[in-house]
């Protein structure tokens, strides 16, 4: 069946880099995003990327695709504060746009 | 903000009742997604929408329904509620299958 795994927990310094991690199984999935969650909010997104693609930079984020070990990572440069959050892998299963999430990457950035 | 908006932010009831979860999804998006996020199950897809029809289901219980409306907002109808019932639910929205889902602000649901 599909799954989606990322590492629980990550602590990273102000202003250090950060690397979150996942691995998925379904090698039909057309694209793979990242969601941040905040305390008592929703999913934000932060960034996307096509499955024909290695690579997707937009501002602080960088996306990296390997697909023939199906690793997705996400690098957060110049890490903040505020980047302190549960940030989630989910890669699209099916035409219709289902998501299959994993269980939460939770990211404390330390002063 | 998403533009996703969904009432109530929260909601307390018991064992046995039914509630009614209510979605709007940004102006244009056809799309509906409904979530369920707790502590042991995590994030799982439940049902979508698509201009009113349904169009793909996931683990959704046979308790629970939605439907979505003509002017696009959605419904997701719980019953028969169980303690285990108790969880985050999200809606999120897509101008299409094909595209992005944008998450609303959940409705937490307490089931005592």
């Amino acid at each position: 069946g599909e799954d989606v795994e990322q590492s629980l927990f990550l602590s990273v310094r102000e202003g250090d880099s950060s690397v979150i991690n996942c691995t998925y199984t379904d090698s039909s999935s057309t694209y793979l995003y990242w969601y941040k969650q905040e305390p008592g909010a929703g999913l934000q997104l932060l960034t996307y990327i096509f499955s024909n693609m290695d690579m997707k930079q937009d501002q602080r984020l960088t996306v990296l695709l390997n697909k023939k070990d199906k690793h997705l990572s996400l690098r957060i440069a110049d890490t903040q504060t505020g980047d302190s959050a549960i940030y989630f892998c989910a890669e699209r299963t099916d035409s219709w746009g289902k998501l299959q999430f994993g269980a939460g990457t939770q990211v404390v950035v330390t002063p | 903000d998403s533009g996703v908006t969904q009432t109530p932010k929260h909601l307390i009831t018991a064992t046995g009742q039914r509630v009614t979860l209510r979605c709007s999804p940004r102006s244009g998006d056809l799309s509906v997604y409904w979530y369920q996020q707790s502590l042991d199950q995590g994030l799982q897809f439940l049902i979508q929408y698509y201009n009113g029809e349904e169009r793909a289901k996931g683990n959704i219980l046979e308790r629970f329904s939605a439907q979505q409306f003509p002017d696009l907002h959605s419904e997701l109808n719980l019953s028969s509620l169980e303690l285990g019932d108790s969880a985050l639910y999200f809606c999120a929205s897509a101008e299409s299958s094909y595209n992005e889902q944008f998450f609303g602000p959940g409705t937490r649901l307490t089931v005592l």
